[in-house]
């Protein structure tokens, strides 16, 4: 199957500092990635959809200015928590799709934020 | 009402048995149905993928899909301590995105 990469696999930071999570396809090209937000015992909230090469499309609920997203290449997003602050403190998930994964979507293998 | 409805558990089973999930849903757009897999700490892994409504069979692993009862199945047979795990239904439309249920949380016990 398709290969998703995530990085880094933690972080703790103190809160008013901003973090940033990458996202690679490491086999394929990844015309859409999607992040996603869990929390403990929870399922999978989508955040938001990332097409490359255009702006990320939010979900409701979700502060776009709080949680930038950037998805310059075919093979690359990336999710900055700005401002973090503890209630952000949770596990992020991305995963990716393209034309050679036949569109379905395959996840990366998380990263878990803790904000003191 | 949520769009997918996934009992949480948690399901208990000893080494061998049958592990059956099911999830319902409400969106009647949904066509194409998945189950994936969650270990502790790490990004869910895709199993069984479904499209519309029918029986699909993978080794140990069945996925049944009822469209008309709105109505999804996942069938774990000769079940291994090693298949302890969450287990999230989701489902889509042409949209791609997924809608994901609450995830049943399994344990085979050896």
């Amino acid at each position: 199957g398709a290969v998703v990469s995530q990085h880094p696999s933690w972080v703790i930071c103190k809160s008013g500092t901003s973090v940033k999570i990458e996202c690679r396809s490491l086999d394929f090209q990844a015309t859409t990635m999607f992040w996603y937000r869990q929390f403990p015992k929870q399922s999978l909230m989508l955040m938001a959809t990332s097409n490359e090469g255009s702006k990320a499309t939010y979900e409701q609920g979700v502060e776009k200015d709080k949680f930038l997203i950037n998805h310059a290449s075919l093979t690359l997003s990336t999710l900055t928590v700005t401002s973090a602050h503890p209630e952000d403190s949770s596990f992020y998930i991305c995963s990716a799709y393209g034309a050679s994964t036949r569109n379905e979507q395959f996840f990366g293998p998380g990263t878990r934020l803790t904000v003191l | 009402q949520k769009e997918v409805e996934q009992d949480p558990g948690p399901l208990s089973v000893p080494e061998g048995a049958i592990v059956s999930l099911n999830c319902t849903y409400s969106n009647s757009a949904f066509q194409y149905f998945m189950w994936y897999r969650q270990y502790s700490r790490k990004g869910p892994e895709l199993l069984m993928y479904t499209y519309s409504s029918g029986n699909k069979e993978d080794g140990r692993f069945t996925a049944q899909v009822d469209k008309s009862s709105k109505y999804i199945s996942l069938f774990i047979r000769d079940s291994q301590p090693s298949d302890s795990a969450t287990y999230l239904c989701a489902m889509r439309d042409n949209d791609y995105k997924l809608s994901f249920g609450a995830g049943t949380t399994v344990t085979v016990r050896a």
